[in-house]
């Protein structure tokens, strides 16, 4: 099946930096990414949609600023959380859609992020 | 907009028991329709899907059928084991998850 990876899968860091994740598609193109936020009791919240070549969709809520979303690739996406508080510690995961066949979405194993 | 209606767990059951999870469905044409589960410590992972109306997805002894009449993909087993274990997504293609429901199987 294909395969999604993330980098790194979990990372702290002070509180006022920047921390980068990526997202790739190991086998495949991937036409479409997404980032979603897993709160702690459970809750799957998608945070944006990103097209290889241009600008990220964000849900409402998301503040793209502080959620910067690169997808450079059709094999990579990244996402930057800029000035990270406390409140965003939290487990990223990413997804990623065919380029071709039936779509549907093959998941990372999401990144674990703490901010101290 | 699209998004999808989970019950929220929650579910606790014995082994051996039936299991329905309900998820409803308000979207634009009929987009595919999926089940992901996460077990614990893992990823979501794919469980089943089902592309159009009428059809029905099953995997591990999971179904759910697409049913446009009253816009619902429940998820069903009839007899559930302590490794179903897990946290279940229903999700609509491309944008909104359910908020996921815990289910807990009690040997």
């Amino acid at each position: 099946g294909a395969v999604v990876s993330q980098h790194p899968s979990w990372v702290i860091c002070k509180s006022g930096t920047s921390v980068k994740i990526e997202c790739r598609s190991l086998d495949f193109q991937a036409t479409t990414m997404f980032w979603y936020r897993q709160f702690p009791k459970q809750s799957l919240m998608l945070m944006a949609t990103s097209n290889e070549g241009s600008k990220a969709t964000y849900e409402q809520g998301v503040e793209k600023d502080k959620f910067l979303i690169n997808h450079a690739s059709l094999t990579l996406s990244t996402l930057t959380v800029t000035s990270a508080h406390p409140e965003d510690s939290s487990f990223y995961i990413c997804s990623a859609s065919r380029l071709a066949g039936v779509e549907t979405q093959y998941f990372g194993p999401g990144t674990r992020l703490l901010v101290l | 907009g699209n998004s999808v209606t989970q019950m929220e767990g929650p579910v606790t059951l014995s082994e051996e028991a039936f299991l329905t999870i309900n998820c409803t469905y308000t979207a634009t044409g009929y987009p595919s329709l999926f089940w992901y589960v996460q077990y614990p410590g893992e990823g979501l992972q794919l469980l089943l899907k089902a592309t159009k109306a009428d059809d029905k997805g099953s995997n591990k002894g999971f179904e759910a059928t697409y049913r446009k009449e009253t816009t619902s993909f429940h998820l069903e087993k009839g007899s559930v084991q302590v490794s179903d274990s897990a946290v279940y997504f229903c999700a609509l293609k491309g944008s909104g998850f359910g908020a996921g429901t815990r289910l807990t199987v009690k040997p």
